[in-house]
Formats: C-alpha cells, sequence, structure tokens
C-alpha cells in the first residue's frame, strides 16, 4: 500500500527566504506526483506536476523535482512571500487506470513579513 | 471551462440524520473522485467514479456510496451520519486523452455533524 510522508509538518520562515518540502512515497511504481496547495478551509489547487518519466517542472518561483528510484520529491520556493502562507499537500498517482491520489498529511507554511 | 463545483458548500447535520452531496465535473471529463479530508488523517480517498461505474473504491464503510449520471454530474450519501463524519469533502474531476493527464478539485464541501 503506498504510503506518502511530507516534512516537516509545519515550517514558519522570513519573507524572502528560500525554501524545501520534502515529500517521500514507498512505491516507485508511480505514473506521476502532483503539488497542491490549500488555503484554510478551501479547495486544492494544483501547483506542478510532474510525470514519472521527468525530473523536474517549474512554475514562477517553484520547482519540484522527482526522483523515482528513491521515492523523493521536493518542493521549492524562491523568495517567500506572505502570500505563499498556506498548506502545501504532495500526492503521487499509481501506475493504474485509476485516478486515485494518494496524500500526504501536508506542510504548514506561515511566510512573516 | 468552468471548473469543478460542489454543492451545497456548508452544511449541518444532526447525527443520525443522512447527507447528499453533489459534485458537477469540468465539462467533458468523465472521472470523478471523491475524498474526505479531517484535520487527523488528512485526504483520504473514498471512491471514483468512470462512466456512471464505481470503478474504484477506499477504505470506509458502507454507509458511504456515491453515484455517478449519464452527464457525468456525481452524488455520493452518507447515511446514519456520525460525529466523526465532520469534514471537508472534496470532489476532482479527471481526463485522460492518450498518455496526459488533468485531475482538478473543487471547492469542497463542509459537513459538520453535531
Amino acid at each position: 500500500k503506498q504510503e506518502v510522508t511530507q516534512i516537516p509538518a509545519a515550517l514558519s520562515v522570513p519573507e524572502g527566504e528560500n525554501l524545501v518540502l520534502n515529500c517521500s512515497f514507498t512505491d516507485s511504481a508511480i505514473y506521476n506526483l502532483q503539488w497542491f496547495r490549500q488555503d484554510p478551509g478551501k479547495g486544492l489547487t494544483s501547483l506542478l506536476l510532474i510525470q514519472s518519466s521527468q525530473r523536474e517542472q517549474t512554475s514562477g518561483r517553484l520547482n519540484a523535482s522527482l526522483d523515482k528510484s528513491s521515492g523523493r520529491s521536493t518542493l521549492y520556493i524562491a523568495a517567500s512571500q506572505p502570500g505563499d502562507s498556506a498548506t502545501y499537500l504532495c500526492a503521487v498517482k499509481e501506475n493504474s487506470g485509476y485516478s486515485t491520489l494518494t496524500f500526504g498529511k501536508g506542510t504548514m507554511l506561515l511566510v512573516s513579513p | 471551462k468552468a471548473g469543478v463545483t460542489q454543492t451545497p458548500r456548508y452544511l449541518i447535520k444532526t447525527r443520525g440524520q443522512q447527507v447528499t452531496l453533489s459534485c458537477s465535473p469540468i465539462s467533458g471529463h468523465r472521472s470523478v473522485s471523491w475524498y474526505q479530508q479531517t484535520p487527523g488523517q488528512g485526504l483520504q480517498f473514498l471512491f471514483e467514479y468512470f462512466s456512471e461505474t464505481q470503478r474504484n473504491k477506499g477504505n470506509f464503510p458502507g454507509r458511504f456510496s456515491g453515484r455517478q449520471f449519464s452527464n457525468s454530474r456525481s452524488e455520493m450519501n452518507v447515511s446514519t451520519l456520525e460525529l466523526g463524519d465532520s469534514a471537508l469533502y472534496l470532489c476532482a474531476s479527471s481526463f485522460w486523452q492518450g498518455a496526459a493527464y488533468e485531475q482538478y478539485f473543487g471547492p469542497g464541501t463542509r459537513l459538520t455533524v453535531t
């Protein structure tokens, strides 16, 4: 059974700092990995999707990497801003015809001005 | 393109009652998945429907059920509500085209059971 772990569970940084969020998964037979952002009480916003054949994806100040063989992904946020404060969730989709995602419990990020 | 919509956005129910939540996927998306999110357990998969058939199910009791209509809209039902069913229920619709895959989430329905 796939398990996804995110470290740290919470992170507090001053504005402007670069930071890394970590995600690990137990079964490397994944189809893709997605990073989501969730604001309190809201739904999920997809940030980056990395196919299993890819090593990284970038969008603006965000960069996500994937090392499938070691079961790890990182989300790098450059020059953090207070508006980045949210919970960041990592999810993997396995190699099946199903759309099921297995989620980590998230990293709650607080960026202080 | 309109996003995934969920109704209602908020619900308060009493223990023992039943509830029905609705999800309208993005136009053209035929797969709809449901997830439960609680502070303790995080996001957990409930079930997935594709072309009106349930094709995958998570580890939840039979009180949780769902269905999908011919227009891909989906409903989930929870019978005999328990306090522990209080959660944010998220719906996601997905679309395959060749190897490309997209999945999008709705804003969720916040269910409070008292």
